[in-house]
């Protein structure tokens, strides 16, 4: 059963244009939402994160919206570089603070930004 | 500041063996996650310890185990190596002030043969 989706495995962008991935969940307990991003042979890297009571947080060329009626949020990247090339994972975690180390990730989406 | 640091960095295995990986967190973190990567099925969540105890549990069976010394300094055992171990194991830590963000090694690259 997975909680949290990813439905597009790749998505390719031109440089400069706006990157919007995008993440469904299923479990209403999750109440955190978390994008990080990953490059080969790296761990993931925190990028911004939002919490269900907010429905944007914004941090430099990065947005994150969050529909908690239809369980979906996106991340959005205006203007994308090439440099944003990589593996975006969308995580979430839930039960207020006694779980942040716990959190449920998507299958992860493939952003190539070509120039 | 230094980052989270596991080894070993690689390791083959032969199944039937056993692994013991090791996390030293972020100085000041006392929160450690393992994650377990494959193709098939993304980021999986392993155990979390905080202060020598284990707080929450993924959806591992027995032969994964973990734990957490004074330093916070963690370990990860597999027992019993089976094929479908081979995966990337992530380390997370976390100092619980920076709500739900996690600091990730790069990982152990255990191949079992």
């Amino acid at each position: 059963d997975q909680q949290v989706k990813q439905n597009s495995p790749s998505l390719s962008v031109q440089e400069g244009r706006i990157s919007i991935l995008n993440c469904d969940y299923t479990n209403s307990m999750f109440d955190y939402f978390l994008w990080y991003k990953k490059y080969p042979a790296e761990g993931p890297t925190f990028l911004i994160s939002i919490s269900s009571i907010k429905d944007k947080n914004e941090d430099g060329r990065f947005t994150v919206f969050l529909n908690k009626s239809a369980k979906h949020l996106s991340l959005h990247i205006v203007p994308s570089q090439p440099g944003d090339s990589a593996v975006y994972f969308c995580a979430a975690s839930g039960t207020g603070g006694t779980s942040y180390g716990k959190l449920t990730f998507g299958q992860g989406t493939i952003l190539t930004v070509h120039p | 500041k230094a980052g989270v640091t596991q080894t070993p960095r690689y390791l083959i295995k032969t199944r039937g063996q056993q692994v013991t990986l090791s996390c030293s967190p972020i100085s000041g973190h006392r929160s450690v996650s393992w994650y377990q990567q494959t193709p098939g099925q993304g980021l999986q969540f392993l155990f979390e310890y905080f202060s020598e105890t284990q707080r929450n549990k993924g959806n591992f069976p027995g032969r994964f185990s973990g734990r957490q010394f004074s330093n916070s300094r963690s370990e990860m055992n597999v027992s019993t190596l089976e094929l479908g171990d081979s995966a990337l194991y992530l380390c997370a830590t976390s100092d619980y002030r920076n709500t739900g963000e996690l600091f990730f090694g790069e990982g152990s690259r255990l191949t079992v043969l």
